[in-house]
């Protein structure tokens, strides 16, 4: 099984400031990586996916690079809206995917 | 506009056997390509992918739970059914189900979850 590690598991950051996220995979993927946004309550959003692809209707502050088993999510600009806990997850072999263990996103 | 609802009981006692039902609108498991999951997260932990149904009624497993799961569509109805076998306390999580578009390896659309409770 692959593994997904993420971190930091918590991230503080000011409004308006940017956050960045890392995930690593135990072994290649290629761009078989996306990243999802969960808030309480309510359902998950993708947010990326193929590495880098936006999903509909994403925001252009969301941003994702890398390829092999680093990976970077990078959220430019923080809203209030983007405090939540994010997830990246794996599909090198869809659709045995992985997820990470998510990183929390909380105001400074 | 596609949306995805869970249902089922919200308390099970250990060794039953749990079913939850997936109710779907805006888009049809009779078109070529399309599939629907479960994934869970039990409280505090990390998103787990437990299973996929297509349209042409191919079905995957996850490997740890192969033999506790069971995955079926009526895709008349709009529905995915999910069921767990002789179920424990570390089955207690939120149950999301989630749409996968026509041949893309995606999960685009999930609902807001249902949570389940294991406990005598």
């Amino acid at each position: 099984e692959i593994v997904v590690t993420q971190s930091p598991a918590t991230l503080s950051v000011s409004p308006g400031e940017r956050a960045t996220l890392s995930c690593r995979a135990s072994e290649s993927v290629g761009s078989n990586l996306a990243w999802y946004q969960l808030k309480p309550g309510q359902a998950p959003r993708l947010l990326i996916h193929g590495a880098s692809n936006r999903a509909t209707g994403v925001p252009v502050r969301f941003s994702g690079s890398g390829s092999g088993t680093e990976f970077t999510l990078t959220i430019s600009g923080l809203q209030s809206e983007d405090f939540a806990v994010y997830y990246c997850q794996q599909s090198k072999k869809w659709p045995f995917l992985t997820f990470g263990g998510g990183t929390k996103v909380e105001i400074k | 506009q596609i949306t995805l609802k869970e249902s089922g009981p919200t308390l099970v006692k250990p060794t039953q056997t749990l079913t939850l039902t997936c109710t779907f609108s805006g888009f049809s498991l009779n078109t070529s390509g399309v599939g629907v999951a479960w994934i869970r997260q039990p409280p505090g932990k990390a998103l787990e992918w437990l299973a996929l149904i297509y349209w042409d009624d191919d079905k995957y497993y996850s490997p740890s739970l192969t033999n506790k799961l069971t995955i079926s569509k009526d895709a008349s109805r709009n529905q995915v059914v999910l069921t767990l076998t002789n179920i424990d306390p570390v089955d207690t999580a939120t149950y999301y189900c989630v749409h996968s578009p026509p041949w893309e390896n995606i999960f685009a659309h999930w609902g807001q979850g249902t949570l389940v409770t294991v406990s005598s």
